[in-house]
C-alpha cells in the first residue's frame, strides 16, 4: 500500500547549520506530497506542499522538491534557527473509497541548539 | 479564532471506562478525521468522515466508534478503554481535497491505567 518513509531522528544541529530531512514514498498514481510541522504541545501545521512532479514547495525558508524519478520529497533549509526545533512529518495524499486522505511518515524530531 | 477545537486536553481513564472525545471546526470543512499519535509510529488514521452523515474506518478503527453529529462536529468514543489506547488523539478537518491541507486541533492526551 501507499506509504512514507522518513529519516530516523532525532536530529540535533547548531544554529545556522544546513538541514536535510530525507523522505521517500511508495504510491500508486501521482500523489500530492506535504511536509507538516509539530511544535511542542501543539497540533500539526502544514509547512509546504507540492502537487506534481518537479514542483518545489517552499515556506519560512524551508524547501522540498517533488522528485518522481527517485520518489523523494526531501526537506531542506539553509540556515536553521532555534525556533525551528519541532517534529517534522512527511505525508502523501491517497484517494480511497472516493475520498482523499493523508498518509504520514513517523516523524523526525529536530533540535536546534544556540 | 477559526480552527479545530478539541476537548478535553487531558484525560485519565481506568481500564473498562468509556468516554467521548469532542471535536468541532468552524471553517465549513466537509471532511473530518481522527488520528492517534504514538511514539515511533507517527500518526495513524482511526476514522474519517468525508461529509456530514458518512463515516469510514481508517487504519486502526478497532475499539473506537465515531459520530458525525453535523457538519461542524465529529466525536470519537471509546466504549471500554484499554491501556493500548493510551495515546495522543488529534482531530483534523479539510476542505474537499486533502491538497488544500489539513487543519489540526491541539490534541487530547489520554492515559488508560
Amino acid at each position: 500500500g501507499d506509504s512514507v518513509t522518513q529519516m530516523e531522528g532525532p536530529v540535533t544541529l547548531s544554529e545556522e547549520a544546513f538541514l536535510t530531512i530525507n523522505c521517500t514514498y511508495t504510491a500508486t498514481g501521482y500523489p500530492s506530497l506535504f511536509w507538516y510541522v509539530q511544535y511542542p504541545g501543539e497540533g500539526l501545521q502544514l509547512l509546504l506542499k507540492a502537487t506534481k512532479a518537479d514542483d518545489k514547495g517552499s515556506n519560512k525558508g524551508f524547501e522540498a522538491t517533488y522528485r518522481k524519478e527517485t520518489t523523494s520529497f526531501h526537506l531542506e533549509k539553509g540556515s536553521v534557527q532555534v525556533s525551528d526545533s519541532a517534529v517534522y512529518f512527511c505525508a502523501l495524499s491517497k484517494t480511497q473509497g472516493g475520498s482523499e486522505k493523508l498518509v504520514f511518515g513517523k516523524g523526525t524530531k529536530l533540535t536546534v541548539n544556540p | 479564532n477559526a480552527g479545530v477545537t478539541q476537548t478535553p486536553k487531558f484525560q485519565v481513564l481506568k481500564t473498562g471506562q468509556s468516554m467521548t472525545l469532542q471535536c468541532a471546526q468552524d471553517m465549513n470543512h466537509n471532511s473530518m478525521y481522527w488520528y492517534r499519535q504514538d511514539p515511533g509510529m507517527g500518526l495513524r488514521l482511526i476514522y474519517y468522515s468525508a461529509s456530514e452523515g458518512t463515516t469510514d474506518k481508517g487504519e486502526v478503527p478497532n475499539g473506537y466508534n465515531v459520530s458525525r453529529l453535523n457538519k461542524r462536529e465529529f466525536s470519537l468514543r471509546l466504549e471500554s478503554a484499554a491501556p493500548s489506547q493510551t495515546s495522543v488523539y488529534f482531530c483534523a478537518s479539510s476542505a474537499d481535497r486533502a491538497i488544500y491541507g489539513y487543519t489540526f486541533g491541539s490534541g487530547t492526551r489520554l492515559t488508560v491505567v
